[in-house]
């Protein structure tokens, strides 16, 4: 059984400080991950895949994948009021089709 | 990034009758798609897989009879709920995947059945 796992949260954080998500996996061979944001009552959008250990940077997101740790975590520097939603953890294995959503966790950014 | 359009947004129907989804990538091919489905506060529930020119794979629980996917072309899947209940009001998601295994989901569409 393929397992993602997320807090759930809320995770509260102010407005311009550093909220950091995480995400552990248990398929040692997974091979891609994303995190999406879904706001209340709206379908999930894509925010960043990685693929590879290390950083990858967008803007004032960044996603940190350690395969050897099996965890993926999503930074969002300065973060902002609107960016209060719930981030998806996403993870796809080579030897499946289907990817394995996280339950979510949820994002207060109060002013 | 890639765009899903979903049709409709919003259905409203009587018990019994059927509901038609529509799923399209609009800028890009999809061999497989997904069919989710969410309740209020509630996660992401993967109804089915639906791969173009087969047929669509069920997850557990989920009946096949009940909820039928069509697959016909690289840009268009289709979700029929048929002789709805109001236990099946939901929010149904529908997401198209790239080669690169990111998914870009629909609006989604918002089902009240009274």
């Amino acid at each position: 059984q393929k397992e993602v796992e997320q807090n759930s949260g809320p995770l509260s954080v102010p407005e311009g400080a550093i909220a950091s998500l995480n995400c552990t996996y248990s398929d040692r061979v997974s091979q891609s991950f994303f995190w999406y944001r879904q706001y209340s009552g709206k379908s999930p959008e894509l925010i960043m895949s990685i693929y590879s250990n290390g950083d990858k940077e967008d803007g004032r997101f960044t996603a940190q994948l350690n395969k050897a740790s099996q965890y993926v975590s999503l930074l969002i520097r300065d973060s902002q009021p609107s960016d209060s939603a719930t981030y998806l953890c996403a993870v796809h294995s080579g030897g499946s089709y289907i990817p394995t959503f996280g339950r979510g966790t949820s994002l207060i950014v109060h002013p | 990034g890639a765009v899903v359009s979903q049709h409709p947004s919003w259905v409203i129907c009587k018990s019994g009758t059927s509901v038609k989804i529509e799923c399209r990538s609009l800028d890009f091919q999809a061999t497989t798609m997904f069919w989710y489905r969410q309740f209020p506060k509630q996660s992401l529930m993967l109804m089915a897989t639906s791969n173009e020119g087969s047929k669509a794979t069920y997850e557990q629980g989920v009946e096949k009879d009940k909820f039928l996917i069509n697959h016909a072309s690289l840009t268009l899947s289709t979700l029929t709920v048929t002789s709805a209940h109001p236990e099946d009001s939901s929010f149904y998601i529908c997401s198209a995947e790239t080669q690169g295994n990111e998914q870009f989901f629909g609006p989604g569409t918002r089902l009240t059945v009274l």
